[in-house]
Order: C-alpha cells, then structure tokens, then sequence
C-alpha cells in the first residue's frame, strides 16, 4: 500500500508569490491534516479536513488555506508569501473511524521544503 | 492549552544501551497519543499509538507506557542500534478530530 505522498517536494519562491502543495492520502484514508515545521516553532497544527470539509483550523493567518477533493487529496495554498513562511510542509492522514479507535493513527508524508527569497 | 515537554532534549549513548525517552503534557484530557520518529530533513514515521484506556504498547524493541492521569508517556527503547539515531516526538490528542499537538522532540546520537 502507498504512503502519503506530497509534491513537489522542494519549492523556492520570492516574497508576495503564493504557492499551492498537494497532498495523496494513503488509499481509504479520509481526513488529511497539514503542519508546518520550523526550527524555532517546531512543528504546529495548520488544518484538518474530511470528506471535503475543513473540520479544525491552528492559529495561522488567512493567508494559509486549503481544501480536499472528492477523492480525498489535498491542497493547501499559501498567498502572498513571507520570508517567514520557509519551512517543511507536512501533510498526515487517516482513516478516523471514531475518537477512541486505532483507526486515527496518522501517517505522514515526507513533506514539502518551502523557501522563500 | 496543550502543551508537551519531551526530556532529554538530546541524549548520546553507545550502541546497545536501553533508553528512556520523556514526554509530559499538561492537559490530562487526551484521546490518544502518538510518538514518533524523524531523520533529518524527512517527514515523520509513526512508532506507536497508545489510546487513553491502554497502559503500555509494545513494537519489537519500543515500548510506550502512558500514565494519563499524570499527563505522562515514556518511551522505551531496548538494545539501542545506530539506525536508531533520530528526533524522537511525542504528540497526545485533544480533540474528537486530527490535531496533534507536538513536543519539540528528544534528539538520539546512537553510536556504534
């Protein structure tokens, strides 16, 4: 069975432009979540969504957004870019079949490098 | 607010040591939680899940315990192996949903 994949896996953008990363979650899996990692913040939940639906949001600026397709991948846009917004782009997924069960193991893809000139 | 504590921030032992990994977290309140493991530069690989009614979970040489009531988890690892060397993360979940909250992770130097 294929992992989570994500691409493109390195991207090097200058300030002002905005950046779309996508996301494949393993086959079946229906909630993806993304988390940006930073040296100095480590790593912080972005968002989660399932069947098309954004169901949690971290603390970002609206700048950061995303949305799901039917088929369960993933996109996340970042517009207007700053400096602080170079870092690794990690996508998760799951199956979630409920709160207590296995089925919310996450599984992480390799991750997206953003920087920004 | 969750937040997560993982002590040592960085351990370096020969090859062969059993380790102790820490992971604390404030809010006793948790679902679940994850530990897992990080190579540089690479995302993230999933060890062990441990739900809140479980004590302990086993995976050949890893051994995750959680004491929820005192909002703490500890990772064992036995036998240590260079391959072993990475960023080690904790993340205990909250909610109903899929947010992870993260430590800022153990950093293992396992030499041979």
């Amino acid at each position: 069975k294929a992992g989570v994949t994500q691409t493109p896996r390195y991207l090097i953008k200058t300030r002002g432009q905005q950046v779309t990363l996508s996301c494949s979650p393993i086959s079946g899996h229906r909630s993806v979540s993304w988390y940006q990692q930073t040296p100095g913040q480590g790593l912080q939940f972005l968002f989660e969504y399932f069947s098309e639906t954004q169901r949690n949001k971290g603390n970002f600026p609206g700048r950061f957004s995303g949305r799901q397709f039917s088929n369960s991948r993933s996109e996340m846009n970042v517009s207007t870019l700053e400096l602080g917004d170079s870092a690794l782009y990690l996508c998760a997924s799951s199956l979630n079949g409920g709160t207590y069960s296995s089925y919310n193991e996450q599984f992480f893809g390799p991750g997206t490098r953003l920087t920004v000139l | 607010k969750q937040e997560v504590t993982q002590i040592p921030a960085a351990l370096s032992v020969p090859e062969g040591e059993n380790l102790v990994l820490n992971c604390s977290f404030t809010d006793s309140a948790i679902y679940n939680l994850q530990w897992f493991r990080q190579d540089p530069g690479k995302g993230l690989t999933s060890l062990l899940l441990i739900q809140s009614s479980q004590r302990e979970q086993t995976s050949g040489r890893l051994n995750a315990s959680l004491d929820k009531s005192s909002g703490r988890s500890t990772l064992y690892i036995a036998a240590s192996q260079p391959g072993d060397s990475a960023t080690y993360l904790c993340a205990p979940r909250n909610t109903g949903f899929q947010k992870l909250v993260f430590g800022t992770g153990t950093r293992l130097l396992v030499s041979p």
